[in-house]
C-alpha cells in the first residue's frame, strides 16, 4: 500500500531556532500535499496545500513566513518552522494525494514537535 | 462550506457492546466522507470511506457506516467493541471534491472496559 513517511517523528527545539519536517511520498508520486496541525486532545487543523513547483496555500491565520512550505519534487514537501516558540510546540501531521489515484490521499505517521 | 460535527466527545462501552460513533456533515456538494482512527503518538489510519458508491461501507477490523443523505449523517458502528478498539475516531469530509484537504470532526474518545 501507499506509504507516507516522516521525518524527524519527534523534535526538541529551543525557542528561537528553525526547525524542518520532511514529509515524503515513498512509492507514489504527491503532485499535492497537506500540512495539518494538532494541539494535544485535539483535532486536525489544515495548515496549508503543498503543491510541487508552485507556492503553497496557507489557510486564513496560518503565517506563511512563520510555516515554510517547500514542495519541491513530486515525492518531498517540507515543513519548516521558523523561529519557533514555545506556542508552536505542537503535532504535525502531513498528507500526500497520490497523483494517479486522485481521489486518494495517504497520512504521514506525524512529527511531534516541542519547543522548550 | 463543508463542516462535520461529532457528538459526544467521549464514548465508553463494554468489551463485547455494540459500538456507534455519531457523525453529522455540511456540504454544498455532493460530500466524500471518512472515517480514521488514531492511537496515542500515531498518524491516522483510514477505517472507511464514502465516495458517492455504495450508502453502506464495510472498513477495517469490523467497521461499517451508513451514509444517510436525507439525515446529513454518517455514523460509525461496530457490533462488537474489542478492547483494542479503545482510540481516538475522526469523522471528515473533503473539502471540495475528492482528493483534496479534509475537513475534520473534534473527534471522539472510545473506551472499551472489561
Amino acid at each position: 500500500g501507499a506509504v507516507v513517511s516522516q521525518h524527524p517523528s519527534w523534535v526538541i527545539c529551543k525557542s528561537g531556532t528553525s526547525v524542518k519536517i520532511e514529509c515524503r511520498s515513498l512509492d507514489f508520486q504527491a503532485t499535492t500535499m497537506f500540512w495539518y496541525r494538532q494541539f494535544p486532545k485535539q483535532s486536525l487543523m489544515l495548515m496549508a496545500t503543498s503543491n510541487e513547483g508552485s507556492k503553497a496555500t496557507y489557510e486564513q491565520g496560518v503565517e506563511k513566513d512563520k510555516f515554510l512550505i517547500n514542495h519541491a519534487s513530486l515525492t518531498l514537501s517540507t515543513l519548516t518552522v521558523t523561529s519557533a516558540h514555545p506556542e508552536d510546540s505542537s503535532f504535525y501531521i502531513c498528507s500526500a494525494r497520490d497523483q494517479v489515484l486522485a481521489n486518494e490521499q495517504y497520512f504521514g505517521p506525524g512529527t511531534r514537535l516541542t519547543v522548550t | 462550506a463543508q463542516s462535520v460535527t461529532q457528538l459526544g466527545s467521549h464514548v465508553s462501552v463494554s468489551e463485547g457492546a455494540l459500538v456507534l460513533l455519531r457523525c453529522n456533515y455540511s456540504s454544498s456538494v455532493p460530500p466524500y466522507l471518512f472515517w480514521y482512527v488514531q492511537y496515542p503518538n500515531q498518524g491516522l489510519q483510514l477505517l472507511l470511506k464514502y465516495t458517492s458508491a455504495a450508502t453502506l461501507v464495510k472498513g477495517i477490523n469490523g467497521f461499517e457506516a451508513e451514509f444517510k443523505k436525507s439525515e446529513t449523517s454518517f455514523h460509525l458502528t461496530k457490533p462488537s467493541a474489542h478492547m483494542s478498539d479503545a482510540a481516538e475516531y475522526f469523522c471528515a469530509v473533503s473539502r471540495n471534491q475528492a482528493g483534496t484537504a479534509l475537513i475534520f470532526g473534534k473527534g471522539t474518545t472510545l473506551s472499551v472496559s472489561s
